[in-house]
């Protein structure tokens, strides 16, 4: 089974404070993706990547920053976390091109206050 | 960049009735369409997918269509169950890119 770990499930963080969500995949993906979650918008891609050290903008960079420094992991950074960011995030890995499938990690549910 | 339109937001149905999800999107170089299910609380998963050179694809009671000429493809589910219950979401790519873009989502309610 693939298996998409994020660190956290629920987070609260304030106004001003850098935020790091990690993600871990453990079936050699090399494409590995953070999206948001927000009702009535589906989701949204704010991030990826297709190789160690290779980052690609989604729809909705603005705000966040990414690391992929390792194969497995992927880390979506709020430089300075917003209220505007209160959102549920989702990481997801996908293996090489002949693959096609998405796996989810359980999401992180991020509160800014 | 592709977008992918999602309707209805929210389809309610009888158990036993078919329920229709439909999609529109604009990048003609899009050549998957996936539709993922989440369930309340759950991570999203595959339910089915199709290809740009299959005009439909069934499973069991699920089936896709595709229509490349229009930028349409709908989700079909027949004889609806409650454990069918759960957001559906549609996603357009180019799978040499692996990049998928999705739908808004659509929460399908189905009543015993």
């Amino acid at each position: 089974d693939v298996k998409v770990t994020q660190s956290s499930r629920y987070l609260v963080k304030r106004t001003g404070e850098k935020v790091f969500l990690e993600c871990v995949q453990d079936m050699d993906h090399e494409n590995m993706f953070w999206y948001r979650q927000d009702p009535g918008l589906g989701l949204r891609l704010i991030y990826f990547s297709y190789d160690v050290k290779m980052k690609e903008k989604g729809d909705i960079p603005e705000g966040y920053s990414v690391s992929r420094e390792k194969k497995e992991r992927f880390s979506l950074i709020l430089e300075s976390a917003s209220t505007n960011q209160t959102s549920m995030y989702l990481c997801a890995s996908i293996g090489g091109t002949e693959n096609t499938e998405a796996f989810f990690g359980q999401g992180t549910r991020l509160t800014v206050v | 960049g592709e977008n992918v339109e999602q309707h209805p937001s929210t389809l309610s149905v009888q158990e036993g009735d078919s329920a229709v999800i439909k999609c529109t999107y604009s990048d003609s170089a899009s050549n998957y369409f996936p539709w993922y299910k989440q369930e309340l609380g759950k991570r999203p998963q595959l339910i089915i997918d199709i290809r740009s050179n299959v005009g439909e694809k069934k499973d069991q009671r699920i089936a896709v269509t595709l229509n490349k000429t229009a930028k349409h493809f709908s989700l079909h589910i027949t004889e609806t169950q409650p454990e069918d219950s759960a957001v559906y979401f549609c996603a357009a790519s180019i799978m040499r890119f692996q990049k998928l873009v999705f739908g808004t989502g659509t929460r399908l309610l189905v009543s015993p």
